[in-house]
């Protein structure tokens, strides 16, 4: 059964740095989200991309993130400069081909700490 | 706006015992409305889903009725077992407001043989 790939799968960066979180949604899916959960938190949107652009996104996709597609496969969140509180499970999840295929089918998630 | 609401956990039972875990919701439009289920270690799965009112969804024992006229989706199964024990997750969609997934909080089960 095809299923989404996020990688890696725990990342530990220092404040400041950049990451880059990576996610290989099911092939014929088009739209594609991320999501965050902060330890003991809510599941939180944080942005959807469709047609290669942003479609949607939450008031916590500020200017430090960013989102591509840079081929055909991947799916990419950036967070240029972390900060402390960035520390959360990312989720990347990818939905169907049509607009009316409306179940999202998430990854199973990187962990980020940030120091 | 649009939000979840679901009981707090954990939530603990013995085996075979009778499961409801409470989601009350409250939207703008006609939202679908899902079940995720997140086992130790993994990621989100879906359980089931119910896209209009008086829809059932079920899968794995899992039920769980879209009542519209008290805005609610809560999750039972007749008979749990060791392996349900998981954090269940509340969630609706509104093509109306977009297409994210909003989600409740999450609620902790924990089954005990």
């Amino acid at each position: 059964e095809p299923e989404v790939t996020q990688t890696p799968s725990h990342q530990v960066t220092q404040m400041g740095q950049e990451v880059i979180l990576r996610c290989v949604p099911i092939s014929n899916h088009l739209y594609f989200y991320w999501y965050r959960q902060i330890l003991g938190q809510k599941v939180e949107f944080l942005v959807s991309f469709y047609n290669n652009e942003i479609s949607e996104k939450s008031e916590i996709f500020d200017d430090q993130f960013s989102v591509e597609r840079p081929d055909g496969s991947n799916f990419t969140l950036k967070i240029r400069s972390t900060k402390l509180e960035d520390s959360a499970m990312y989720f990347c999840a990818s939905r169907g081909s049509t607009q009316y295929q409306e179940t999202q089918y998430f990854g199973p998630g990187t962990r980020l700490l940030v120091l | 706006g649009n939000s979840v609401t679901q009981m707090e956990g954990p939530v603990t039972l013995s085996e075979e015992a009778f499961l409801t875990i409470n989601c009350t919701y409250t939207a703008t439009g006609y939202p679908s409305l899902f079940w995720y289920v997140q086992y130790p270690g993994e990621g989100l799965q879906l359980l089931l889903k119910a896209t209009k009112a008086d829809d059932k969804g079920s899968n794995k024992g899992f039920e769980a009725t879209y009542r519209k006229e008290t805005t609610s989706f809560h999750l039972e199964k007749g008979s749990v077992q060791v392996s349900d024990s998981a954090v269940y997750f509340c969630a609706l969609s509104d093509q109306e407001a977009g297409t994210a997934l909003i989600f409740g909080k999450g609620t902790t089960l924990s089954v005990s043989s």
